[in-house]
């Protein structure tokens, strides 16, 4: 079945440490997306691509950094400059990133925690 | 600017109850709407989508919307409610200009007791 892989589910990192978030989709789109859901705040959209090697950043991308080197992978970096890095980070993809009504299809997130 | 509220952060609910939850939008374009489910510690599920044509709309699970452009709501129903409902609940807007992503309400939690 074709889908959005996220791993690790859980990640403890200690303040400081840089730490990478895995994000797959084998479902072929050209989109992905990376969200950050903190409880009462909704989603709040870090970093999007609409094409390998290119990407835009969203409304809260300080702190972090992204790559797109492959449509299948999207993987994003909390680095040691992002202030409240704790937070349910989600990754999703949509079938045309141009598209104002494209679904997104969402991966099962990674909770990160540092402390 | 295009923004999304969501008027109810919690709404408890008996099992076999009707449910509305309430979502208003801000936009100065046109407007797609979607609304989202949350179960605990997953990802988000496409619930049903507004693009164009019948303001009423139907998606998943038994839940259905209804687009109202006077009064910018898109509020999610559903006639009758099962434990199995409870979960967080997303209203979203798509942004204008070139950009494919959505915006987010801030989430509805409905929980459904027995």
């Amino acid at each position: 079945d074709g889908g959005i892989t996220q791993s690790p589910k859980y990640l403890f990192r200690k303040e400081g440490q840089n730490v990478t978030l895995s994000c797959e989709q084998n479902l072929n789109h050209d989109a992905m997306y990376w969200y950050r859901q903190d409880p009462g705040q909704g989603l709040r959209l870090i970093y999007y691509s609409q094409i390998v090697n290119d990407f835009q950043k969203g409304d809260i991308a300080e702190g972090y950094s992204v790559s797109r080197e492959k449509k299948e992978s999207f993987p994003l970096t909390v680095t040691s400059a992002q202030k409240n890095p704790t937070a349910f980070y989600l990754c999703a993809s949509s079938i045309v990133g141009a598209s104002f009504h494209s679904p997104l299809h969402f991966g099962n997130g990674t909770r990160l925690t540092v402390t | 600017a295009q923004s999304v509220t969501q008027l109810d952060s919690q709404v408890p609910v008996f099992e076999e109850a009707p449910v509305e939850l309430r979502c208003n939008y801000s936009s100065s374009v046109s407007v797609y709407l979607f609304w989202y489910v949350q179960y605990p510690n997953q990802g988000l599920q496409l619930l049903l989508k507004y693009l164009s044509g019948s303001t009423l709309v139907k998606g998943i699970n038994g839940f259905e919307a209804e687009f109202n452009k006077s009064q910018t709501s898109f509020h999610l129903r559903k006639p009758s409610v099962h434990i199995s409902d409870t979960a967080e609940y997303f209203c979203a807007v798509s942004r204008g200009g070139s950009q494919g992503n959505l915006i987010f309400g801030k989430g509805t939690k409905l929980s459904v007791k027995p």
